[in-house]
């Protein structure tokens, strides 16, 4: 598509539960992105990748936050036990290869934890 | 890790006048320099954007200016309207590490008074 598409839009969970995101970034884009942004505006990079490879996952929670990009399926982020502090909305962004730098951002799943 | 700080945090500006909004940055292997509207609820969206073999860039009311050897790059709107009203983060390209990943300003919340 000619768009970052994420699913779904607004999801709700309770504490200790399990959340999953879904991105689909603009076809022939080789890397995608994953930003949180929590209510004071300010965005957290978690991890990217290229293709299907793990780019850099510097800002990943490692202990329940993973994620994945599998050929001929959307990205996707896992939160496992979701706490409160979990709440934000998670942008994905794609760019080219060549102009890796010029990321496009999707429209968002905005998580509230309750 | 890369710090950039963005000023001012609000701005109320009348319709017809200018806005500018300066970022500082401590890293001088930045290479990319993009800048970000996200209007209330929406994904951010890509405006206008410089590179560092290039002073300033302009794209009919916006420009974007960048010293680095001073290491600091503002966004200019010149006859603001109503609908620039919107949140603008500033954001660099952590190429010197070879990330990919954008640092993010912690935004202007810009408002333009009819």
């Amino acid at each position: 598509g000619e768009e970052v598409a994420q699913t779904p839009k607004h999801l709700v969970r309770g504490e200790g539960q399990k959340a999953k995101l879904y991105c689909a970034p603009i076809k022939g884009h080789s890397y995608v992105f994953w930003y949180q942004q929590v209510l004071k505006n300010e965005f957290k990079f978690l991890i990217s990748f290229q293709n299907e490879n793990v780019f850099d996952e510097t800002g990943m929670p490692k202990e329940r936050f993973s994620a994945k990009c599998l050929p001929n399926s959307p990205c996707s982020l896992e939160i496992q036990a979701t706490k409160l502090e979990d709440s934000a909305v998670y942008f994905c962004a794609s760019s080219q290869s060549n102009r890796a730098n010029e990321q496009f951002f999707g429209p968002g799943t905005r998580l509230t934890v309750l | 890790g890369e710090n950039v700080e963005q000023h001012p945090s609000t701005l109320s500006v009348q319709e017809g006048d200018s806005a500018v909004i300066k970022c500082t940055y401590s890293d001088s292997a930045s290479n990319y320099f993009p800048w970000y509207k996200q209007e209330l609820g929406k994904r951010p969206q890509l405006i206008i954007d410089i590179r560092s073999n290039v002073g300033e860039k302009k794209d009919q009311r916006i420009a974007v200016t960048l010293n680095k050897t001073a290491k600091h790059f503002s966004l200019h709107i010149t006859e603001t309207q109503p609908e620039d009203s919107a949140v603008y983060f500033c954001a660099l390209d952590g190429m010197d590490t070879g990330r990919r990943a954008l640092t993010f300003g912690s935004g202007t919340r810009l408002q333009v008074q009819p």
